[in-house]
């Protein structure tokens, strides 16, 4: 089994409505990362997580320690949304050069 | 935006030829970090670096080398290339390798082998 599950692989929304990614774990983490990942671009961090919620205009992330799971919502979707998103964990008292990503989720926000 | 520039960004190659992929940054990081990224797969570790000229393997190291004689530069060597090594290849910078550091990526350079 994984280390880092991410659900679903696949998305596809109408632009406006409210979304969720999962990222289910298997290990202690000292923190999750969310990434965002444009179609032919770079990798940019969202957010890093150890406990709780954060906020970032309309993305949302929240992690539970105790289930061993995270959630990034987006609400009032837009097409520019679109992207692949990679929840990555930092496993405790590891450094970053052993940081475990998932496979993505890819979202397509249609007009 | 973290200052991290890959080049080249696109490569087609042929099998066996020797293909260098660099990493440049001005953020003065001095952890540096070379992964390639296939479908169904995550992030994958090749090599490291913890300073000038000090690097280490990473999780898929085997048929790649890596140099760094520079702060701000991290170089990927494939010997000689295979079509397995076909990929999207991603550079990262980090401030710290602990438990509370964070990653800062590059743009990807993508390397079709034939």
């Amino acid at each position: 089994k994984n280390e880092v599950e991410q659900s679903p692989q696949n998305l596809t929304a109408q632009e406006g409505e409210f979304i969720t990614i999962n990222c289910s774990y298997s290990v202690g983490i000292s923190a999750l990362h969310w990434l965002q990942q444009h179609p032919g671009g770079g990798i940019v961090s969202l957010f890093m997580l150890s406990s709780g919620k954060k906020k970032h205009g309309r993305l949302i992330a929240t992690i539970n320690i105790q289930e061993k799971h995270s959630s990034l919502h987006i609400t009032a979707s837009h097409p520019r949304d679109s992207a692949v998103y990679i929840c990555a964990l930092q496993r405790q008292w590891e450094g970053v050069r052993d940081m475990r990503f998932g496979a993505g989720t890819r979202l397509t926000v249609k007009p | 935006d973290a200052g991290i520039t890959q080049s080249p960004r696109h490569k087609v190659t042929e099998t066996g030829t020797p293909v260098t992929l660099r990493c440049h940054q001005t953020e003065n990081h001095r952890y540096m970090y070379w992964y390639r990224q296939d479908p169904g797969h995550g992030l994958r570790l090749i090599h490291y670096s913890y300073g000038v000229k000090d690097t280490d393997k990473g999780e898929v190291s085997d048929g790649y080398s890596v140099s760094r004689s520079k702060t701000e530069d991290f170089l990927l060597t494939l010997e000689s290339a295979t079509s397995s090594q076909t990929s999207v290849y991603f550079c990262a910078i980090s401030e710290r390798d602990s438990d509370s550091g964070e990653l800062f990526f590059g743009e990807g350079s993508r390397l079709t082998v034939l």
